[in-house]
């Protein structure tokens, strides 16, 4: 089962700041909080991952709560391209299974 | 392009055949992780495999396996396939320098189709 919840899907009007929620409330001390989105059928892309500090790359920011139990990826000024499936995971070593939920489908609307 | 390289890009095969998925990993990247994704099950984690040993096994069956080579590149093998086995096959691939798990990145996959 996964780790973590996610709306099933959630709509963001192009030009506009898309905050997709993540809950993960069993996340241990030392998991990390990773971000993926897969466009269609192509292959996931990595967004950001984070531990607890808040996250910004070029693609997105991460905010993760103080008590790390939720998260929500940011991306900023929504665009058409910016339409697919966000998946969260939570992951601690390479020794972990890899979960993904059925994440968020995010549909821009022009 | 993430770099990471996967053939064939189609399978179309029957039921009761074997077949072997190719998967290149970018350059330097020591992981290789597998991953099935069908209409009705999501991302499926199968296996990862970092610098030739298996380090994480998931949902994969018994008639699945897979192997990382010397030379990093890994292959999945599905036999007696099933009409079920009809899916996206992704694999993926990170540094993992020291076993510390890092971000992945997805190859564009093999959908195989089981008639």
């Amino acid at each position: 089962d996964a780790k973590t919840t996610q709306p099933p899907s959630m709509d963001c009007a192009e030009g506009r700041a898309a905050n997709l929620p993540c809950n993960h409330s069993t996340i241990s001390g030392n998991e990390y909080v990773y971000w993926y989105r897969q466009i269609h059928s192509q292959g996931p892309q990595y967004i950001i991952h984070g531990l607890k500090n808040n996250e910004t790359n070029e693609m997105a920011s991460l905010i993760i709560t103080e008590d790390r139990k939720s998260s929500t990826l940011i991306l900023p000024h929504a665009t058409l391209r910016d339409t697919a499936v966000y998946y969260c995971i939570v992951r601690k070593t390479s020794y972990d299974k890899v979960i993904f939920g059925p994440g968020t489908s995010l549909s821009v609307i022009p | 392009d993430s770099g990471v390289t996967q053939t064939p890009k189609h399978l179309i095969t029957a039921t009761g055949q074997r077949v072997t998925l190719r998967c290149s990993p970018r350059s330097g990247d020591l992981s290789v992780y597998w991953y099935q994704q069908s209409l009705d099950q999501g991302l499926q984690f199968l296996i990862h495999y970092y610098n030739g040993e298996e380090r994480a096994k998931g949902n994969i069956l018994e008639r699945f396996s897979a192997q990382q080579f010397p030379d990093l590149h890994s292959e999945l093998n599905l036999s007696s396939l099933e009409l079920g086995d009809s899916a996206l096959y992704f694999c993926a691939s990170s540094v993992e320098l020291g076993g510390a798990y890092d971000e992945q990145y997805f190859g564009p996959g093999t959908r195989l189709t089981v008639t």
